[in-house]
């Protein structure tokens, strides 16, 4: 069974500091990554995704993420962080079709605080 | 502007009521989805649609009932047989290949008193 892990539940980092957020992965296929950003109260956002190809993905926000599949891991990461960073991040992996969809695993999150 | 909306945002129930949360998109998307989020569970699916008078349940159906009679709404019931309905519930849309990412409302927060 697929299964997605993000082993931070919680980062502080410091305002021009970088971040990266883990992302593990158990699946038998090529995944399909997604990383998502949830401000507080708020629906998610996604940043950026992985289906094939470059394995150094870019997305918005200045975030990239990287894919390596002999770590099954698919690591977020921002050179240097903004205040307006502070946010929860999920990760998710799309699974085997079941039925008539391909649904989406979502990691539990790590919640990023960020210090001035 | 597309997008979906949710309404309303907070919603508070007395025990034994049952409640309807609103879904809605301007997006044409086919699918549609219906999350709930508890603190440090991430999200969890609790029903799916993939076109208009279908849906499928999600790994927590337990309690809750939905309806797709139009393309752009997917209303969630949350009935009084779910036994802790107190959560964030997010709805999510997704259109166009498989390849396509999941598109999410700002999401509903009930209570139940």
């Amino acid at each position: 069974a697929q299964s997605v892990t993000q082993p931070d539940i919680h980062i502080t980092v410091s305002e021009g500091a970088s971040l990266e957020l883990r992302c593990n992965y158990s699946y038998g296929a090529t995944p399909y990554l997604f990383w998502y950003v949830q401000s507080p109260g708020q629906g998610l956002q996604l940043l950026l995704k992985y289906f094939s190809g470059d394995t150094l993905v870019q997305g918005i926000k200045g975030f990239e993420a990287e894919f390596k599949r002999s770590q099954s891991s698919f690591n977020l990461r921002k050179p240097s962080v903004h205040w307006s960073d502070a946010a929860e991040y999920f990760c998710a992996l799309r699974s085997d079709k079941e039925g008539n969809d391909y649904k989406l695993s979502f990691g539990a999150g790590t919640t990023v605080t960020v210090r001035a | 502007d597309g997008g979906i909306t949710q309404s309303p945002k907070y919603l508070f129930r007395k025990e034994g009521q049952n409640v309807t949360l609103s879904c809605e998109q301007n997006l044409n998307h086919d699918a549609m989805y219906w999350y709930r989020q508890d603190p440090g569970q991430g999200l969890r699916l609790i029903y799916y649609s993939q076109i208009v008078n279908d849906f499928q349940k999600g790994d927590i159906a337990e309690g809750y009932s939905v309806s797709r009679e139009k393309k752009e709404s997917f209303p969630l019931t949350v009935t009084s047989a779910q036994k802790n309905p107190t959560a964030f519930y997010l709805c999510a849309s997704r259109g166009g290949t498989s390849y396509n990412e999941q598109f999410f409302g700002p999401g509903t927060r009930l209570t139940v008193l």
